[in-house]
């Protein structure tokens, strides 16, 4: 079975200040992972994903992503966070090309709160 | 492409009525998936469709719930009867699953039920 756990349910920081939402999975072979945002009264939005090559992933609005192996973890992270960042986050997971369907998984979701 | 559409965008019944609600995936799509996402249970994962057949129904809360796809092109999620407990936010997703590679899904902009 595949999971996902989103440590923090929120994250608060400083405008201009890093940005990092925690993510670690578990599967029972390679991962598919995705980090997906929402904002207030609107769907997900797809913001990057991992499924092989370079363990560090660029994706949507200056965020990206390290794949960790040995610490089965997916970090987001954006160097100089904004305002506009808060929203909802969300991890998500596929146990890689063999899994049956497509199901991905999702974490419980971290919010961001930005500070001006 | 005008993404996935969902409707209504707001629904307000009374407990016992029953509710339909709609979902055209983005052409060419050929896995659908129903989530609900509530502040105590996050986004939960209703069921999921590959090329308009049911795949995994476990999501679904009970037998008040029920969903079709009658074609690659529309989705209903129906509750009959609604309980004021259903109120939440309810997304579709739609996705291309290939034999080979992975992509992530499109979601809708949802549904909110508010059953009193």
């Amino acid at each position: 079975a595949q999971s996902v756990a989103q440590p923090e349910d929120q994250v608060n920081v400083a405008e201009g200040n890093p940005l990092t939402v925690k993510c670690t999975y578990s599967v029972s072979g390679n991962p598919y992972l995705f980090w997906y945002v929402q904002y207030p009264n609107r769907g997900l939005q797809f913001l990057l994903k991992y499924i092989t090559g370079d363990n560090l992933v660029k994706g949507s609005y200056g965020f990206e992503a390290e794949f960790n192996k040995s610490q089965t973890s997916f970090h987001l992270k954006k160097p100089s966070a904004l305002v506009s960042d808060s929203a909802l986050y969300f991890c998500a997971v596929r146990d890689g090309p063999h899994a049956a369907g497509n199901k991905l998984t999702f974490g419980g979701g971290t919010r961001v709160l930005v500070k001006p | 492409d005008a993404g996935v559409i969902q409707s209504p965008r707001h629904e307000v019944t009374e407990m016992g009525q029953e509710v339909t609600l709609r979902c055209k995936p983005i052409s060419g799509h050929n896995s659908l998936f129903w989530y609900r996402q509530t502040m105590m249970r996050g986004l939960e994962l209703l069921i999921y469709f590959n090329n308009n057949v049911p795949i995994d129904d476990s999501g679904m809360p009970e037998d008040r719930f029920s969903a079709k796809m009658p074609n690659a092109s529309f989705s209903t999620l129906k509750i009959q009867p609604s309980e004021p407990r259903d109120s939440a936010v309810y997304f579709c997703a739609s996705s291309l699953r290939l034999r080979t590679g992975i992509n992530g899904y499109t979601f809708g902009s949802g549904t909110r039920l508010t059953v009193v």
